[in-house]
């Protein structure tokens, strides 16, 4: 079974401008949530969406969004990056509370 | 406010002896516990996890012990293996499910 799937990797991105990154679920999982997580500390929760309604936000700013597809794959957009948007965003999926995370899109912001 | 901590950053256990990780929280509304093992490169893979009604949770060399009035959980390995190696992050769930907490991570280190 295929587990949690991101795109891209890796993206190199400037200040001020815009990212779409992209997930895929565990094959039956309508839940997906987004965390960021920086050097040295753990995952911060940032949204969870299930069957394409936002369930919860963790405290970032308007600056991030998301959503989810009628596949239940999802997106979530940074606009107006900032040097400290870069991180690892770790998506994951979940039936239940055991959330399952992809490998992560390592973003840079320079 | 740092709701769920784990004091710490590194622990070095030999190779067939136990390896004891700890965590506390302190939002008392969390009802479910996670801990996940991380290498570098990947994401987070989930271990193994214990509800609130239960104060241990046992699977294979992994076994969880809750303590509610302290709000402090812990994770033995039994025996420790150099493939345990990686950072070891809990987490807690309110009862709504998902949106996860997590402390700041142990750097474990297992020992030939």
């Amino acid at each position: 079974d295929a587990g949690v799937t991101q795109s891209p990797t890796h993206l190199i991105k400037t200040r001020g401008q815009q990212v779409t990154l992209r997930c895929s679920p565990i094959s039956g999982h309508k839940s997906v949530s987004w965390y960021q997580q920086v050097l040295g500390q753990g995952p911060q929760f940032i949204f969870q969406y299930y069957e394409k309604e936002e369930r919860g936000r963790g405290n970032f700013p308007d600056r991030f969004s998301a959503r989810q597809f009628p596949n239940y794959s999802s997106e979530l957009n940074v606009n107006a990056l900032l040097l400290g948007d870069s991180a690892l965003y770790l998506c994951a999926s979940s039936l239940w509370w055991n959330e399952f995370f992809g490998p992560g899109t390592r973003l840079t912001v320079l | 406010d740092q709701q769920v901590k784990q004091n710490s950053p590194s622990l070095s256990v030999q190779e067939g002896r136990i390896s004891i990780l700890n965590c506390d929280y302190t939002n008392s509304m969390f009802d479910y516990f996670l801990w996940y093992k991380k290498y570098p490169a990947e994401g987070p893979t989930f271990l193994i996890s214990i509800s609130s009604i239960k104060d241990k949770n046992e699977d294979g060399r992994f076994t969880v012990f809750l303590n509610k009035s302290a709000k402090h959980l812990s994770l033995h390995i039994v025996p420790s293996q150099p493939g345990d190696s990686a950072v070891y992050f809990c987490a807690a769930s309110p009862p709504s499910g998902s949106r996860l907490t997590f402390g700041e991570g142990t750097q474990l280190t297992v020992n030939p």
